[in-house]
């Protein structure tokens, strides 16, 4: 079983829709990232959190320690934001360990 | 501008033809990172360094060597390249570790035939 597992694997929605994608891990972590991988293949960092929740825009990250469980939602979704989104966590030592990704598509 | 470089961005060889991708970063970072990323098993970690001569294996180290001799720069090394390595890497930095938001490279693009 892996470290991170994210869900849904594969998302389509249409513009303007409520986007949900998730993260489970297994690991006792410090922090958990998201991040967005646009078709182009770049990677950035859209989010560290390690309680709570965060917000960036129309982005909302949350994330519950003790259920081992992190939440990245999209509000208001546009064509622009289709990407791949990545969950990753640091398991142990100074490793980094990540999740498949979820595709998202956003139709206009 | 802050960045972390990578070079070359793209690169066909043959097997067991020695290569290195150079990744470079401006921002001061201690720590850094070698990824590889593949359809279906997604990113996984290759080597890392915490800070100058301190390097360390991720889950999947074999078949690659680094170094870190200078703060900025923390080559990837292939001695001996095989089809198996054919994959897409990511260089990344961040200020102290693992548990800091991460500034990605580009990626390079290693065909190995």
């Amino acid at each position: 079983k892996n470290e991170v597992e994210q869900s849904p694997q594969n998302l389509t929605a249409q513009e303007g829709e409520f986007i949900t994608i998730n993260c489970s891990y297994s690991v006792g972590i410090s922090a958990l990232h998201w991040l967005q991988q646009h078709p182009g293949g770049g990677i950035v960092s859209l989010f560290m959190l390690s309680s709570g929740k965060k917000k960036h825009g129309r982005l909302i990250a949350t994330i519950n320690i003790q259920e081992k469980h992190s939440s990245l939602h999209i509000t208001a979704s546009h064509p622009r934001d289709s990407a791949v989104y990545i969950c990753a966590v640091p398991p142990g030592g100074s490793r980094l360990t990540f999740g498949e990704g979820t595709q998202l598509t956003v139709n206009p | 501008e802050a960045q972390v470089t990578q070079n070359p961005r793209y690169l066909i060889t043959v097997t067991g033809k020695k290569l290195t991708v150079t990744c470079s970063q401006n921002m001061n970072h201690e720590y850094m990172s070698w990824y590889r990323q593949d359809p279906g098993l997604g990113l996984r970690q290759i080597y890392y360094s915490m800070n100058v001569e301190v390097t360390d294996k991720g889950d999947v180290p074999e078949g690659y060597k680094v170094s870190r001799k200078e703060k900025r720069n923390f080559p990837l090394i292939l001695e001996s390249p095989s089809p198996n390595q054919t994959s897409l890497y990511f260089c990344a930095s961040s200020r102290t570790g693992s548990n800091q938001p991460q500034h990605f490279g580009d990626g390079t693009r290693l065909s190995i035939l």
